[in-house]
């Protein structure tokens, strides 16, 4: 079956403009997270979607930062006023379920800002 | 302190070598443990749960010392195809919220 897609793969932008990130996650997965990875670096949790209940932003590290997730499968994340701070790689995973489980990840959107 | 570390490496290792990494992690009373592998700019996926017990999958064994919280993992007869970045990950809170990650140890196996 189809695994976690994201799109663009690549996106380069200019300082100061906005961006969407769109994760597509497996269908029936009913969990969602965003990541981030730097450069060499582990990821940075962002944020979790979990069924109809309020996300948990905890980790969005701006508040040029969000994200949405619509009927509660595709999800977007928008980065406006980008940095250049900002240029990293955007993993999607999603889960099936509850704590514990196997996170499938998207293969990523690599976002530089120049 | 981190709340997930690991050594970055690299660990350049000889194929047919044994390779051991460890990972600390920061809460004592975390549940759930993985490895999971990330490939050269490509997306992490899971190698294998880490139980309490201990487990093993082929070449790999994976282990838990909740007394010193770390968890290791033993690849023996390294391949070629082995080489790629080691991700220690901690359910560190219990919760599904998220997953902490470590920073991962890369690996390369020589020829």
């Amino acid at each position: 079956g189809a695994g976690v897609s994201q799109s663009p793969s690549n996106k380069v932008t200019e300082k100061g403009k906005d961006v969407e990130l769109r994760c597509d996650p497996i269908s029936g997965h009913t969990a969602l997270y965003w990541y981030r990875q730097s450069l060499g670096q582990g990821l940075e949790f962002l944020i979790y979607f979990q069924g109809n209940s309020a996300p948990d932003k905890s980790g969005l590290p701006s508040d040029r930062f969000s994200a949405e997730r619509t009927g509660g499968s595709v999800s977007t994340l928008t980065i406006q006023r980008t940095q250049q701070e900002d240029s990293a790689v955007y993993l999607c995973a999603s889960i099936q379920g509850g704590a514990g489980e196997t996170q499938y990840f998207g293969p990523g959107t690599r976002l530089l800002v120049l | 302190r981190k709340e997930v570390e690991q050594d970055p490496g690299p660990f350049n290792v000889p194929e047919g070598a044994t390779v051991a990494f460890n990972c600390t992690y920061s809460n004592s009373a975390s549940q759930s443990f993985f490895w999971y592998r990330q490939d050269c700019r490509k997306e992490p996926k899971l190698l294998m749960s880490v139980y309490s017990s201990g487990n093993e999958d082929g070449r790999f064994t994976a282990q838990l010392n909740r007394a010193s919280q770390y968890i290791s993992l033993l690849i023996r007869d390294s391949k070629l195809s082995d080489s790629a970045t080691y991700l220690c990950v901690v359910n560190l809170y219990g919760s599904a919220r998220q997953l902490t990650f470590g920073s991962g140890t890369q690996l390369t196996v020589l020829p």
